[in-house]
């Protein structure tokens, strides 16, 4: 099982900033079986980036994916508070499907 | 437009089978490609994906839960249904189905998600 490992834990930032969300497989993904997703309290996830890099559809292009293999960026160029919330990368290399354990962003 | 959305019980005793409905429309399983997906998350913790059915009924399981899981469709009805036999507390979480588009595994549109406690 492929193992991911989302880093930090918790990102606290102001409205306006630059986020930068770091996401790492125990093995190689490829370059094409990476997606992010965005989760507010209570709702259900979102789909933001599949493909490692191809925005979802209505996904505004302040959110940007990189990465290849092991390593992995989740890029949001400038925070609206509506961005804040829990992203979650997810590989799908391999079955089974797995998740990372979430990074927090929140407010400063 | 494509939506999801699952059905059940919201509470079920230890030892007890869990059986959730996902009721979808705006899409078709007898699609080439189409895939529906379980995926579940214990309270204020991470996703963890269950299993999932293709539209030529071939189906595909976590292997940590795959001696105890079956996920099974009924295309007429635009429903895939998941059965959790053995239910204990641990399985307290939010079940969702979500669908994979045709020909990719990553998860582009979700149900609204049920949360299934289980407790005596």
């Amino acid at each position: 099982e492929i193992v991911l490992t989302q880093a930090p834990g918790t990102l606290s930032l102001s409205p306006g900033e630059r986020a930068t969300l770091s996401c790492r497989a125990s093995q190689s993904v490829d370059s094409s079986y990476l997606a992010w997703y965005q989760q507010k309290a209570g709702q259900s996830p979102r789909l933001l980036i599949h493909d490692t890099s191809s925005r979802a559809t209505g996904i505004p292009d302040r959110f940007s994916g990189s990465g290849s293999g092991t390593d992995f960026t989740l890029t949001i160029s400038r925070l609206e508070p509506e961005d804040f919330a829990v992203y979650y990368c997810q590989q799908y290399r391999n079955s089974p499907y797995t998740f990372g354990q979430g990074t927090n962003l929140e407010i400063k | 437009q494509v939506t999801l959305k699952e059905s059940g019980p919201a509470l079920v005793k230890p030892a007890q089978t869990l059986t959730l409905t996902c009721t979808f429309s705006g899409f078709s399983l007898t699609t080439s490609g189409m895939r529906v997906n379980w995926i579940r998350q214990p309270p204020g913790k991470a996703l963890e994906w269950l299993g999932r059915i293709d539209w030529d009924d071939e189906t595909y399981y976590s292997p940590s839960l795959k001696t105890s899981l079956t996920i099974s469709k009924d295309t007429s009805k635009n429903q895939v249904v998941l059965t959790m036999p053995n239910m204990d507390p641990v399985d307290t979480a939010t079940y969702y189905c979500a669908r994979s588009p045709a020909g990719s595994r990553y998860f582009d549109y979700w149900g609204q998600g049920t949360l299934v406690t289980v407790s005596s």
